[in-house]
């Protein structure tokens, strides 16, 4: 267990819809961090929250949203689902950057 | 813009035998940082080794090494006495030192460590 926690594992969804996905970080750590990874396009960087705020954005799509609440955990939400957006998405935290990411194990998202 | 190749898709080694995965990297800053990442088919990716550009040391992590060239912006990763464990997809990532703290990723090095 990394202490990166991600719910839900797996995510089958039709496309259209809209899910949410969630990651607690690892205790203390204020930054979090989303990327998915997907055959095509690799490990891409979405987007970084610090403490709540929105630090820095990746190549997200305006059908994909985040947002840090206050107890620091985050959820990543997708609508308007399309086939292309089937992928592994993981979250990771940090307490200094400088020693490398803890990722969550990821979820695997597949829409049909 | 930073990029970030990983020109073996898969390679394999036998069981204790001694491997290198490569890595290239192009960018025009003088300060950064290098990862190698390891995801098992368990999907978990797993810090490998970390090196700091400024510092010329090549860092070592148990049988994990790096062979960092800055000026040639090289740095792969080699297994020495490879274990059945170390199968697994792995990836090279960069950071900036400063501003967004994001990952540039290669696209992986499917390795096989064969019994």
């Amino acid at each position: 267990d990394s202490g990166v926690t991600q719910t839900p594992k797996h995510l089958i969804t039709a496309t259209g819809q809209r899910v949410t996905l969630r990651c607690s970080p690892r205790s203390g750590d204020l930054s979090v961090y989303w990327y998915q990874q997907s055959l095509d396009q690799g490990l891409q960087f979405l987007i970084q929250y610090y403490n709540g705020e929105e630090r820095a954005k990746g190549n997200i799509l305006e059908r994909f949203s985040a947002q840090q609440f206050p107890d620091l955990h985050s959820e990543l939400n997708l609508s308007s689902l399309e086939l292309g957006d089937s992928a592994l998405y993981f979250c990771a935290s940090s307490a200094d950057v400088y020693y490398g990411y803890t990722f969550g194990s990821g979820t695997r998202l597949t829409v049909v | 813009a930073q990029t970030v190749t990983q020109s073996q898709p898969e390679m394999s080694v036998q069981e204790a035998e001694t491997v290198t995965l490569s890595c290239t990297y192009d960018t025009s800053e003088n300060n950064y940082y290098l990862f190698w990442y390891k995801q098992p088919p368990s999907r978990q990716m797993i810090l490998v080794i970390r090196q700091e550009a400024y510092k010329q040391q090549n860092a070592t992590e148990n049988r994990f090494s790096v062979n960092f060239q800055k000026a040639a912006k090289s740095f792969s990763l080699k297994i020495s006495d490879s274990q059945l464990g170390d199968t697994a997809m792995y990836f090279c990532a960069f950071m900036m030192a400063s501003g967004t703290y994001k990952y540039i990723f290669g696209t992986g090095t499917r390795l096989k460590v064969l019994a």
